[in-house]
């Protein structure tokens, strides 16, 4: 059983459209890591969020952690084929300096 | 080189082998983690060091599964033995200190036939 779900498993849409990703839990994290992860290559840090009810932006990515600290959401505006990838959420259990994943949100962006 | 580098990129063995993944850090990184990533799965975490020791390897499977970190920089992580499910991508990263964040290879891909 992952620790963090990621819905949804998959998502493919039309260069921009806008999108969203979800990322819940029933425990509550510390801080919470979002990666994007291209074929081949290893996950890359996007951002990291830390306050519950915290918002970060980054150009067209806007990220969120729940006000619980048990959720986060990712999402894009104005999609672009650059924004393909698979997007995973990360966060230390509680008690623990480890990083836990999730098992991500593939996502396809048509030009 | 500025990144996380590993070696070999791909690795195709026997089932029964014995094969070693190497992780070359950022320079002066002294946390390194050995993560798997299954197809369609998130990295799950195996052995993490903290300078040459191994301050955690929790997340080895078992007993087949070895990793050193002789001088503090260069890893290896050595699988005896191999099993088709040790398929799988492995992962190193480093950070500068424990809770800094992490910087990712490109893992090698292990297959086993």
């Amino acid at each position: 059983t992952q620790l963090l779900e990621q819905s949804p498993q998959f998502l493919s849409i039309q260069e921009g459209e806008n999108l969203t990703v979800y990322c819940n839990s029933s425990s509550v994290f510390s801080s919470l890591q979002w990666y994007r992860q291209e074929p081949g290559e290893g996950p890359v840090l996007l951002v990291t969020v830390v306050t519950g009810g915290e918002v970060k932006k980054l150009k067209r990515l806007t990220f969120q952690f729940g006000d619980a600290r048990k959720d986060s959401s990712l999402h894009i505006t104005a999609a672009q084929p650059g924004d393909t990838g698979l997007y995973l959420c990360a966060g230390p259990r509680s008690n623990d300096y480890k990083l836990s994943f999730g098992a991500g949100t593939t996502v396809t962006v048509r030009a | 080189g500025a990144g996380v580098s590993q070696t070999p990129s791909n690795k195709v063995t026997e089932k029964g082998k014995y094969v070693e993944l190497r992780c070359d850090p950022i320079s002066g990184h002294t946390a390194l983690y050995w993560y798997r990533q299954s197809l369609g799965q998130g990295p799950e975490f195996l052995i993490y060091f903290q300078g040459t020791g191994a301050a955690d390897d929790s997340g080895l499977p078992n007993d087949r599964f070895f990793a050193v970190r002789p001088e503090g920089s260069v890893s290896t992580l050595k699988i005896q033995r191999t099993e088709r499910g040790d398929s799988a991508v492995y992962l190193c990263a480093s950070s500068l200190v424990r809770d800094s964040p992490l910087h990712f290879g490109n893992g090698t891909r292990l297959t086993v036939t």
